[in-house]
């Protein structure tokens, strides 16, 4: 099964308001990394958060991670139409490869 | 400076045939990624190059699948007798080091008629 899972799978929001997906992994972690991927090509990279981090700032974007529950959230605030995308969080796993959740599909309205 | 990048964009084979896919990796970087990525689903790992070690080839799906580094820069995924499953984009990615951000190409989509 994946080690990473984001929920909500699809999410869809106007113009201006924030959008906040969650991530579940099972295993131990060094890192959790969140990207996002415009018309399933290439993926861009957002965050990285590492496990001895709680939350980190980028920009608009904020991302928390607690490793007790093994969960990560990416807050958007502000949304913008340009933020139209799918987002996925991807784990190490403790290893240097990563894994990859199935995505959150964010529509954001004009 | 030049991000990853990878060859060809879009590749049509038929059913049987082998394909080469090319990437080229950020100038520097000790580690090379090769993931796949079906039709509405997640990446897929595939094969993972760092440095001069032998490669992780733990997410190969069958022997079918192969992939070189030459020079510790450019790397080549090979498919044999491919098959319709393996119509995918395929997407390669590049680090620094091992656990740091990977840079991604923007993947050869490969379609097997």
């Amino acid at each position: 099964s994946q080690q990473g899972e984001e929920d909500p799978q699809a999410l869809s929001i106007q113009e201006g308001e924030n959008a906040t997906m969650n991530c579940s992994y099972k295993t131990s972690i060094n890192n959790l990394q969140w990207y996002r991927q415009n018309s399933g090509r290439g993926l861009v990279h957002l965050i990285l958060i590492r496990s001895n981090e709680r939350e980190k700032h980028s920009g608009r974007l904020r991302v928390t991670l607690d490793t007790s529950k093994k969960s990560s959230s990416l807050l958007i605030t502000a949304s913008r139409a340009a933020d139209t995308a799918s987002y996925f969080c991807a784990t190490d796993g403790g290893y240097s490869t990563l894994t990859f959740g199935k995505g959150t599909m964010l529509l954001v309205s004009p | 400076g030049a991000g990853v990048s990878q060859s060809p964009s879009n590749k049509v084979t038929e059913k049987g045939k082998d394909v080469e896919l090319r990437c080229d990796p950020i100038s520097g970087h000790t580690a090379l990624y090769w993931y796949r990525q079906s039709l509405g689903q997640g990446l897929e790992f595939l094969i993972y190059f760092q440095g001069n070690s032998a490669p992780d080839k733990s997410g190969l799906p069958s022997d079918r699948f192969s992939a070189e580094r030459t020079g510790g820069s450019v790397s080549t995924l090979t498919i044999q007798r491919t098959q319709q499953e393996d119509s995918a984009v395929y997407l390669c990615a590049s680090s620094q080091y091992s656990e740091s951000e990977q840079f991604f190409g923007p993947g050869t989509r490969l379609t097997v008629l």
